[in-house]
């Protein structure tokens, strides 16, 4: 497996525009996060995903964001009328939830959005 | 809500000296990661600590974990210019398995 992949690796859009990530996790990977990084900052929790069921989701996110991983595999980051304040990294990763073992939790390279 | 705080945010440094970075965090959690992010890069998983007392160890750093204090450290030994990086702990909690970041800490290593 080549690990966690995400597309676009960047984006460029006006604001108002709908933009979608998609994030392909490891295949055995049964929990997929969402997190959203700008700069100087360290990555901040949007949502995450145990197989198909979305589990957690920040009390932060807007109604704007909404997130799929409709068969358990890959997942959809969907952002409505972006704003300049959406503009940032969205960083994927998934990890295993089975076993102790195997809790390292593996990102993706990212989505770099702008919103302009 | 879980909230973690890292120290120093900020960290210049001779190569061949030792120190520590510092994540705390608010609320009970038996499980922490560390990264490392380098400019314009994702993050690179360093250790997953996950129990009290945990330690573990790669090359020249060393990470460890009290959940009883709520404290792990990031301790850097003989620091070398390729160390030079952002370092994250990102702290799972208990109650609901969201993850959470510190704001890292920026290392610089001077040669």
């Amino acid at each position: 497996d080549t690990g966690v992949s995400q597309n676009p690796r960047h984006k460029i859009t006006k604001r108002g525009q709908n933009v979608t990530f998609r994030c392909d996790p490891i295949s055995e990977h049964n929990r997929l996060y969402w997190y959203r990084q700008t700069l100087g900052q360290g990555p901040e929790f949007l949502t995450y995903f145990q197989n198909e069921a979305q589990l957690e989701k920040s009390r932060l996110l807007s109604d704007r964001f909404s997130a799929e991983r409709p068969k358990g595999s890959f997942s959809t980051l969907e952002i409505q009328r972006t704003e300049q304040g959406d503009s940032a990294m969205y960083l994927c990763a998934s990890s295993s939830h089975l076993r102790v073992q195997f809790y390292e939790q593996y990102f993706g390279p990212g989505t770099r959005l702008t919103v302009t | 809500e879980l909230k973690v705080e890292q120290n120093p945010l900020f960290l210049s440094m001779q190569e061949g000296k030792n120190y520590t970075i510092y994540c705390n965090y608010s609320t009970t959690s038996d499980r922490l990661y560390w990264y490392r992010q380098d400019p314009g890069k994702s993050l690179e998983s360093l250790f997953v600590l996950l129990s009290n007392g945990a330690v573990k160890q790669e090359g020249r750093l060393m990470a460890s974990l009290d959940t009883k204090a709520r404290l792990s450290t990031l301790h850097i030994t003989a620091a070398v210019h390729d160390l030079s990086a952002t370092y994250f702990c990102a702290v799972v909690s208990n109650r609901d398995d969201k993850i959470i970041f510190g704001k890292g800490t920026r290392l610089h290593i001077l040669p």
